[in-house]
């Protein structure tokens, strides 16, 4: 099945702490998780992605972690700016030319 | 890095006309390209998967008569909304994989599709 998003859950933090945004996928067969940025108005920009066989990967101040037992991917950031506000979607996917299915979003709003 | 180009950017169009939405990759081949739609405050849905040379693939409950899709070549796929209704209006989003690794997935800018 799908993981289909009605409405947005929003978490708010304050600029220098640590984000976590959470997301459960749906198909226990998927093979590659990522996670994408979306600002107002504009397309999903890549922030990184995990292989299923693999349960953490780090990158410039992020941090995706895998949880297969449970389908679940969580996103750490790293001292939140105010840059980093807007809304974030996880997407499950098999490699090859598949499509992506993309989690419910979460918009982060980051206090100043 | 590959880019995935979407034209136009944002289109109003009246009730009863027909606005075509174009998806360029712009430095490599896709013979497979997503079609997405984002209604606000949700997620990106999956319309369908447009194939050079062949017919699309449409998910469930995507009408093709009213959504048209054509990928004549290796690096353009084009969404013509039929006949749109302000139920229509929604922000479109294409999408390619990387030819080679196949695994990241590049996006257009989005056409904010407004039906009046």
């Amino acid at each position: 099945g799908e993981s289909v998003g009605l409405h947005l859950p929003t978490l708010s933090v304050q600029e220098g702490d640590n984000s976590i945004i959470n997301c459960a996928y749906s198909n226990s067969a998927s093979d590659y998780f990522i996670w994408y940025k979306q600002e107002s108005g504009k397309g999903p920009q890549f922030i990184i992605d995990i292989r299923s066989n693999m349960d953490k990967r780090q990158g410039q101040r992020v941090t995706v972690l895998l949880n297969k037992t449970v389908k679940h991917l969580s996103l750490q950031i790293a001292a939140t700016q105010p840059g980093d506000s807007a809304v974030y979607f996880c997407a499950e996917t098999f490699s090859g030319n598949t499509p992506l299915v993309f989690g419910k979003g979460t918009r982060l709003s980051v206090i100043a | 890095g590959a880019v995935v180009s979407q034209h136009p950017s944002w289109v109003i169009c009246k009730s009863g006309t027909s606005v075509k939405i174009e998806c360029r990759s712009l430095d490599f081949q896709a013979t497979t390209m997503f079609w997405y739609r984002q209604f606000p405050k949700q997620s990106l849905m999956l319309m369908a998967t447009s194939n050079e040379g062949s017919k699309a693939t449409y998910e469930q409950g995507v009408e093709k008569d009213k959504f048209l899709i054509n990928h004549a070549s290796l690096t353009l796929s084009t969404l013509t909304v039929t006949s749109a209704h302000p139920e229509d209006s929604s922000f479109y989003i294409c999408s390619a994989r990387h030819p080679v690794s196949q695994s990241e997935a590049f996006f257009g800018q989005g056409t904010r599709l407004t039906v009046v």
